[in-house]
């Protein structure tokens, strides 16, 4: 069974600090990760995806990715309470079933004024 | 079309009834997803189509629910004599392909049922 683990959180951050988000995941042969962002009563959005060890920043955000360790992160400076939301990491193996794509459970984030 | 099209936006069914999800994907998009999310829950993986097939069913709940996608665009998902418990937003995506491409949300069907 291929997983992808989320602490469910929450996460509390105050203002102006740096969140820390972080996912781990089952199949070795994965490829791509993705997080997006579900506000509450919202489809999820695309925030930034990754596909080779190391760190990719976008802004405030910054996704690394360790495939030795199976691990992928989100890193988000600044944090506003505008960045309250659940933070969903998806991972995909292009062989691999549910069209490839198998999603976390998702960690909430709330970040405190 | 700009976005993931789906509709209706909002439905409430009587227990026992049918009832049609319709999704318009992205345009040129070969890839589409459908997945289920309860009130505070996770994304529920259902099916998944590549053109017109459905190469992972694996996710359908129940006989009660079923899929189809024509013409490489619209996919209609079905769900049969309807249950309290099938009270969710249904979600569909879409992506230009399968492998390593993105994949973009609409903003839910979302069903009550009573």
């Amino acid at each position: 069974q291929k997983e992808v683990e989320q602490n469910s959180g929450p996460l509390s951050v105050p203002e102006g600090a740096i969140a820390s988000l972080n996912c781990t995941y089952s199949d070795r042969g994965s490829q791509s990760f993705f997080w997006y962002r579900q506000y509450s009563g919202k489809s999820p959005e695309l925030i930034m995806f990754i596909y080779s060890n190391g760190d990719k920043e976008d802004g405030r955000f910054t996704a690394q990715l360790n495939k030795a360790s199976q691990y992928v992160s989100l890193l988000i400076r600044d944090s506003q309470p505008s960045d309250s939301a659940t933070y969903l990491c998806a991972v995909q193996n292009y062989g691999g079933s549910q069209g490839n794509l198998i999603f976390g459970k998702g960690t909430k984030l709330s970040v405190k004024p | 079309g700009a976005g993931v099209s789906q509709s209706p936006s909002n439905k409430v069914t009587e227990k026992g009834k049918d009832v049609e999800l319709r999704c318009d994907p992205i345009s040129g998009h070969t890839a589409l997803y459908w997945y289920r999310q309860r009130l505070g829950q996770g994304l529920e993986f259902l099916i998944y189509f590549q053109g017109n097939s459905a190469p992972d069913k694996s996710g359908l709940p129940s006989d009660r629910f079923s899929a189809e996608r024509t013409g490489e665009s619209v996919s209609t998902l079905t769900i049969q004599r309807t249950q309290q418990e099938d009270s969710a937003v249904y979600l569909c995506a879409s992506s230009l392909g399968a492998a390593g491409n993105t994949i973009y949300f609409g903003e839910g069907s979302w069903l009550t049922v009573v």
